[in-house]
């Protein structure tokens, strides 16, 4: 069964260094999100792409935080410099169909959880 | 705005009781949906949807019933097994800015004993 792939798993940093998260979208998936997911809380949405155009990144942070898809497939998400307040888990989902599309379903990847000391 | 409420954890329950996880929410517009679980140390699995009012999903024995009328889509199975022991969480699909937007609650820990 396809699955959403992340890495790393776990990753652990002092603050003001820089991180990055990779993703790989299930094979023909043209839609990618990238959600922050703190610790007692539901995730949230960070950044939304279409192929390889953002279309929703109000919610990122982008003094720190960047995300990029340049081939429209697999999908890379940085921070720098990482704060105490970044500690999290990160989470990459895909879907098949454009985000017009209603009832459109997210699929999940593992997560990459990221703690900052 | 848009936004989802359920009912604070952790729900205790033993096994074979009957569960209900309460789930009511807020959107501009007429939502999807969801209901995600997680298991420890994992990502999320779609559990079930409903797209249109008085739609039931279900699966795997829950199963939720959209309530546009109460605005509700509250979560039940009528007999917990130790394995469904994880947290849950109630999320709305809504349109913003021309695109489908996932928005989550907090999430429901449930933890079932043998």
């Amino acid at each position: 069964e396809a699955e959403v792939a992340q890495s790393p798993r776990y990753k652990i940093t002092e603050k003001s260094q820089a991180v990055a998260f990779w993703c790989d979208p299930i094979s023909g998936h043209a839609t990618l999100y990238w959600y922050r997911q703190i610790l007692g809380q539901g995730p949230e949405l960070l950044v939304q792409f279409q192929d390889e155009s953002v279309v929703d990144d109000s919610q990122l942070p982008k003094d720190r935080f960047s995300a990029e898809r340049l081939k429209g497939v697999d999908s890379t998400l940085k921070i720098q410099p990482a704060e105490l307040g970044d500690s999290a888990m990160y989470l990459c989902a895909s879907s098949f169909l454009s985000g017009r599309v209603r009832g459109n379903e997210q699929f999940f990847g593992p997560g990459t959880r990221l703690t900052v000391l | 705005g848009n936004s989802v409420t359920q009912m604070e954890g952790p729900v205790t329950l033993s096994e074979e009781a009957f569960l209900t996880i309460n789930c009511t929410y807020t959107a501009t517009g007429y939502p999807s949906l969801f209901w995600y679980v997680q298991y420890p140390g994992e990502g999320l699995q779609l559990l079930l949807k409903a797209t249109k009012a008085d739609d039931k999903g279900s699966n795997k024995g829950f199963e939720a019933t959209y309530r546009k009328e109460t605005t509700s889509f509250h979560l039940e199975k009528g007999s917990v097994q130790v394995s469904d022991s994880a947290v849950y969480f109630c999320a709305l699909l809504v349109m913003n800015t021309g695109f489908q937007k996932l928005v989550f609650g907090t999430g429901t820990r449930l933890l079932v004993s043998p």
